[in-house]
């Protein structure tokens, strides 16, 4: 069974970088054709892809966020870590990560962490 | 970038009925498309993979469709767990994984 969890500060303030460890098990990111995402979540709005690294260390991220993130994975401990700088209060969202299966060509997310709810605020 | 919209983007729905709810590339993404249900203050679920294919545990009530732009997700009869709000995602761009902006469906 593969499950996730995301941690990290709920509350950060302006200008600050945001720093989230999602945990994962069941599966190890050593292994070919697996991957982890994260997205988050405005509150009431839709869900925004932001990045994610695969097995071989490539990694990937949302061209609008990318020179505010960076993605980095510990595969001994089987954690990926997720770093924003510069927050503002428009990044206050729900952040999941995500087991990132690749099939050929396909990829799709699934499962999902239950989120963290990060509020920016002075 | 490929974008996504959906199509409503809210429905209201009795138990039992047919219920389509329909998504749309910006350009062709093959059948590189998922489907997600997401309750309220819960994660999204996989439903749909490759625009046609059941995860593994979804009933089979849920089904999907489409190639190219243009998709369909179906729930041939509306249970009282389905209310939720469904996303697509499409990953023929794997420099930048969109999602739709969700459809709600709602008890009429």
């Amino acid at each position: 069974q593969i499950t996730l969890k995301e941690s990290g500060p709920t509350l950060v303030k302006p200008t600050q970088t945001l720093t989230l460890t999602c945990t994962f098990s069941g599966f190890s990111l050593s292994t070919s054709g697996v991957g982890v995402g994260w997205i988050r979540q405005p509150p009431g709005k839709a869900l925004e892809w932001l990045a994610l690294i695969y097995w071989n260390d490539d990694k990937r991220y949302s061209p609008s966020l990318k020179s505010r993130l960076t993605i980095t994975k510990d595969t001994s401990k089987n954690q990926v870590v997720l770093t924003m700088t510069n927050m503002d209060p428009v990044d206050t969202a729900t952040y999941y990560c995500a087991s990132v299966t690749i099939f050929g060509a396909l990829n799709w997310f699934d499962p999902w962490g239950q989120g963290t709810l990060v509020t920016v605020s002075s | 970038d490929i974008q996504m919209t959906q199509s409503p983007s809210s429905l209201s729905a009795s138990v039992g009925d047919r219920v389509t709810i329909t998504c749309r590339a910006s350009q062709s993404i093959s059948s590189y498309l998922n489907w997600y249900q997401q309750k309220p203050g819960k994660a999204p679920k996989l439903l749909i993979y490759a625009a046609s294919s059941l995860q593994s545990g979804v009933p089979s009530r849920f089904s999907g469709s489409g190639s190219g732009t243009d998709f369909t997700l179906t729930i041939s009869s509306l249970q009282p767990e389905d209310f939720a709000t469904y996303y697509c995602q499409q990953s023929y761009s794997t420099l930048l994984f969109t999602f739709g902006p969700g459809t709600k469906v709602d008890i009429k």
